[in-house]
């Protein structure tokens, strides 16, 4: 069974880079055609896409966000990380890391709230 | 970039009643390649729907999902007290982004 579990800082100070990896575990990072990604949920509000990588390393990134969000990929370590540059207090969300598959959710880990502020 | 817009908001039924949620599409959908996921408080989304309408492993069959081009249904024949929760579709056939709609949240009435 695929788990996922996110770690990272719970507290980012503004203009400051959110960090945050996903350790992945029973399975591969680098098999099968999987995409790994990164969802967001401010509080009180909906899910918000914000990209995916897949274990070659090719990413996508949702345009709102293109310009301040990277992922990259660690095969040797079965992980796989989000940087978001010059955070606001918008950007406090939990943060989800999921396995996708042909378009789909399947994995998913529980979260971790980010909070931005001084 | 296809937006989904999910209705109603908020759906106030009964334990034992149907319950229908409705995700629209700005734009066909192709392949039906629309998801349908449950997330209740304090926990991580969980995939119900696949494929418009391919139940997700250990899914009770009282979930059924429908729909083609710009809109889809997911249905609760008969809700039991744990199906009360937010569910989201979330299109991945005609664009690349992660796209989800707003939500629609079942309560009890």
């Amino acid at each position: 069974q695929v788990q996922l579990q996110e770690s990272g800082p719970g507290l980012v100070k503004p203009s400051q880079t959110l960090s945050l990896t996903c350790t992945v575990s029973g399975g591969s990072i680098n098999s099968g055609f999987y995409y790994w990604s990164w969802i967001r949920q401010r509080p009180g509000k909906g899910l918000e896409g914000m990209g995916y990588i897949y274990s070659t390393g090719s990413t996508h990134y949702n345009p709102p966000l293109t310009s301040r969000v990277s992922i990259s990929i660690d095969t040797s370590k079965n992980q796989f990380s989000l940087r978001l540059s010059s955070v606001t207090a918008a950007d406090t969300a939990v943060y989800y890391c999921a396995r996708g598959s042909r378009g789909v959710l399947f994995y998913w880990g529980q979260g971790t709230l980010v909070t931005v502020s001084s | 970039e296809i937006v989904l817009t999910q209705s109603p908001g908020t759906l106030s039924l009964s334990p034992g009643e149907r319950a229908t949620l409705s995700c629209r599409a700005s734009q066909s959908v192709s392949g039906g390649y629309l998801a349908w996921y449950q997330q209740k408080p304090g926990q991580a989304p969980r995939l119900l729907i696949f494929g418009a309408s391919s139940r997700a492993t250990g899914i009770s069959d009282r979930f059924s999902g429908s729909g083609s081009g710009t809109d889809f249904t997911l249905t609760i024949s008969r809700l039991e007290p744990e199906d009360f929760a937010v569910y989201y579709c979330q299109q991945y056939g005609s664009s690349p982004e992660l796209t989800f709609g707003g939500g629609t949240k079942v309560e009890i009435k």
